[in-house]
């Protein structure tokens, strides 16, 4: 069975300083799909990133930037230069390309981020 | 663009009264739809999800049954509510599997 686990329920860090989410998952498929989204406090979740399991490439997006090692079945975000903004619970995800029958994700349980001014 | 709708975005109902939520997306023809709960202090959990009108797959077992009467809508019901039905309601969308999934606003639900 899948699982992701987000071992981070809290972080809390001063504003400019970086912060690292950790998300490791579990799955029997070769082919998956991994997945970062954003919970501000309107409730809403926001897609971040999207990656395949063939592609190992690091991503970077601003100040956003993604890790992916099979090796270690992690796939962590870091944010550089923290702003208030980024307060918010943030979801890692999983979705296998075959078995299970369910089309849905597989969240990890939430890490929030509290950026202090 | 797509847009995704969910009502009512807060809800407060008694135990044992029944339960509509609505999901509506707008710009896509035929996408894959899903509910989930996200109860307190927890992740998301599937709940239901469907691939074309009339085609739902239940993912837990519980007193909520969920509908597709149309293309691009989605709603979640339950004739009798618990109280452990409490917790935030999302639906999402995708286009195929495996793709990313959109979510709408949510619906706060507070069963008392």
């Amino acid at each position: 069975a899948q699982k992701v686990t987000q071992a981070q329920t809290e972080i809390s860090v001063v504003e400019k300083e970086d912060v690292t989410l950790d998300c490791v998952y579990e799955t029997r498929d070769t082919t998956y799909y991994l997945f970062w989204y954003k919970q501000p406090p309107s409730g809403e979740l926001v897609f971040l990133i999207r990656r395949n399991s063939f592609d190992e490439q690091n991503e970077i997006s601003g100040r956003y930037s993604w890790n992916f090692q099979k090796s270690t079945s992690s796939f962590n975000f870091t944010i550089t230069a923290s702003q208030v903004v980024d307060s918010a619970v943030y979801f890692c995800a999983l979705s296998e390309a075959v078995g299970g029958g369910a089309d849905g994700l597989t969240f990890g349980k939430g890490t929030h981020l509290i950026i202090q001014p | 663009s797509q847009t995704i709708h969910q009502w009512p975005a807060t809800l407060v109902q008694p135990v044992g009264s029944p339960l509509s939520l609505e999901c509506t997306v707008e710009g896509t023809s035929n996408p894959n739809l899903y509910w989930y709960r996200q109860a307190a202090g927890r992740g998301l959990q599937l709940l239901f999800y469907s691939v074309g009108i009339g085609q739902i797959s239940s993912e837990v077992p519980q007193n909520l049954s969920a509908s597709r009467p149309q293309d691009r809508q989605f709603i979640l019901s339950s004739k009798k509510l618990l109280l452990s039905d409490s917790g935030f309601y999302l639906c999402a969308w995708s286009q195929r599997r495996q793709e990313t999934q959109y979510f709408g606003p949510g619906t706060r639900l507070l069963v008392l």
